[in-house]
């Protein structure tokens, strides 16, 4: 049973770029949890969805974030237009259900900003 | 809105010695609480978790965790600890109900020397 999925690894963009992160969480999960790590800061929260549903984005920056999760296919968290403030790492979790409470992690996306 | 502060930022401690992390968070009312792990390169993964019950949680790798609720604290206690236990460890809270939405605190990097 393969673990959360994030591709890519690492993410190199020039400013103004766009950088698109993907997740795919584990078989039988249909609960996807987006959270950004800054340097020397804990994980903080970004978005939370359910298959085409955002349920709580109160996470997001207001401008140029954006996330998914379609039907078919991975999560997808999206960012236009980045930033040297955007270089972090960002990791997909997945639960089973709504309130289990565990989340199970990705190995997460490095972005780097030049 | 809840906080998680973990006053450790960084431990070193040889192996055989005993271990207690601290977490104390900020919440009017009933929580959920989590120590998740990070070993080096990994991902994160859950160590202990405690919703209700018993404020003594025992999880794996010979880690416990103590819920004192008028201290509003869950540290995380290994009698004896071993090389293997390098890495970085998060607490993480959630209110009662509100779906797997972490807070996490900013960390905690335990290094275990021979």
């Amino acid at each position: 049973n393969a673990g959360v999925m994030q591709n890519p690894r690492h993410l190199v963009r020039r400013r103004g770029q766009e950088a698109r992160l993907r997740c795919s969480p584990m078989k039988g999960h249909s609960h996807v949890y987006w959270y950004r790590q800054l340097p020397e800061e804990g994980l903080k929260f970004m978005v939370y969805l359910q298959k085409e549903n955002i349920i709580d984005e109160s996470g997001m920056p207001k401008e140029r974030f954006s996330a998914e999760f379609p039907k078919e296919g991975p999560s997808i968290l999206r960012i236009q237009q980045v930033v040297r403030g955007d270089s972090a790492a960002y990791f997909c979790a997945s639960s089973p259900s709504q309130n289990t409470g565990e989340l199970f992690f990705g190995e997460g996306s490095r972005l780097t900003v030049l | 809105a809840q906080s998680v502060s973990q006053h450790n930022h960084h431990v070193i401690l040889s192996e055989a010695a005993s271990l207690e992390l601290g977490c104390n968070y900020s919440y009017g009312g009933t929580v959920n609480l989590f120590w998740y792990v990070q070993y080096p390169g990994q991902h994160l993964q859950l160590l202990l978790k405690y919703f209700s019950g018993d404020p003594l949680v025992k999880g794996i790798k010979g880690f416990e965790a103590e819920f004192i609720k008028s201290k509003f604290s869950f540290n995380l206690r290994k009698p004896s600890v071993q090389w293997s236990d390098t890495a970085e460890y998060f607490c993480a809270v959630n209110p009662t109900g509100t779906a797997s939405k972490l807070t996490f605190g900013t960390g905690t990097r335990l290094q275990v020397t021979l």
